[in-house]
């Protein structure tokens, strides 16, 4: 079947400090891959997606690289800063289907 | 243009009661999304539409659980007899015909407490 496999958090870092969030995926086809971000008291945003081996999706200073070999979708930043506080969500889509499959989300803390 | 949104933003109900959760979509989106998030479960997918029609229906935990949409727009997520489990935030979300349609754009969400 298909699922996603997210680092457990919580992550807490110091600002400007190198950010990865590893995800990993099981799928059948080609799925589309998504991050996706919740930021305290908000909703559910797109961050970035890929929709093919190879693809880098950005946003934000966020990247994220889709990876095949590895059945992997690591997010990684640069600098963070205190206001990407804020829970992230790996996902998948399956091939034509639309619908979302999410990892469990993990919180990352910023501090100053 | 205004996004997703859905009503009520919180639901408090009583054990075997019934509720209804309303979705509305961004104007012109054809695909609507039904997901539940709780603390044991993470985000689930519920349910998808496609126009009014549900071509895949295989998130609904139980047959307590149905949704529906009409005039391709408003959706609503109806469950019967709530019970403790069933607390959880329901998240609401559509896409247009101009996105592929795995970019979906989120609503706020109901927040739904089951005394």
């Amino acid at each position: 079947g298909n699922s996603v496999t997210q680092m457990e958090g919580p992550v807490t870092l110091s600002e400007e400090a190198f950010l990865t969030i590893n995800c990993t995926y099981t799928a059948t086809g080609y799925p589309s891959l998504f991050w996706y971000v919740q930021y305290p008291g908000e909703g559910l945003q797109l961050l970035l997606k890929a929709t093919k081996a190879d693809d880098k999706g950005s946003n934000k200073g966020f990247e994220a690289t889709y990876r095949k070999e590895t059945t992997s979708f690591h997010l990684e930043k640069g600098s963070v800063q205190v206001s990407d506080s804020a829970v992230y969500f790996c996902a998948l889509s399956p091939s034509n289907t639309g619908k979302l499959i999410f990892g469990q989300g993990t919180t990352l803390q910023v501090k100053p | 243009g205004a996004g997703v949104s859905q009503s009520p933003s919180n639901k408090v109900t009583e054990k075997g009661k019934d509720v209804e959760l309303r979705c509305d979509p961004i104007s012109g989106h054809t695909a609507l999304y039904w997901y539940r998030q709780s603390l044991g479960q993470g985000l689930e997918f519920l349910i998808y539409f496609q126009g009014n029609s549900a071509p895949d229906k295989s998130g609904l935990p139980s047959d307590r659980f149905s949704a529906e949409r009409t005039g391709g727009s408003v959706s609503t997520l109806t469950i019967q007899r709530t019970q403790q489990e069933d607390s959880a935030v329901y998240l609401c979300a559509s896409t247009g015909v101009g996105d592929r349609i795995d970019t979906q754009y989120f609503g706020p969400g109901t927040r739904l407490t089951v005394l």
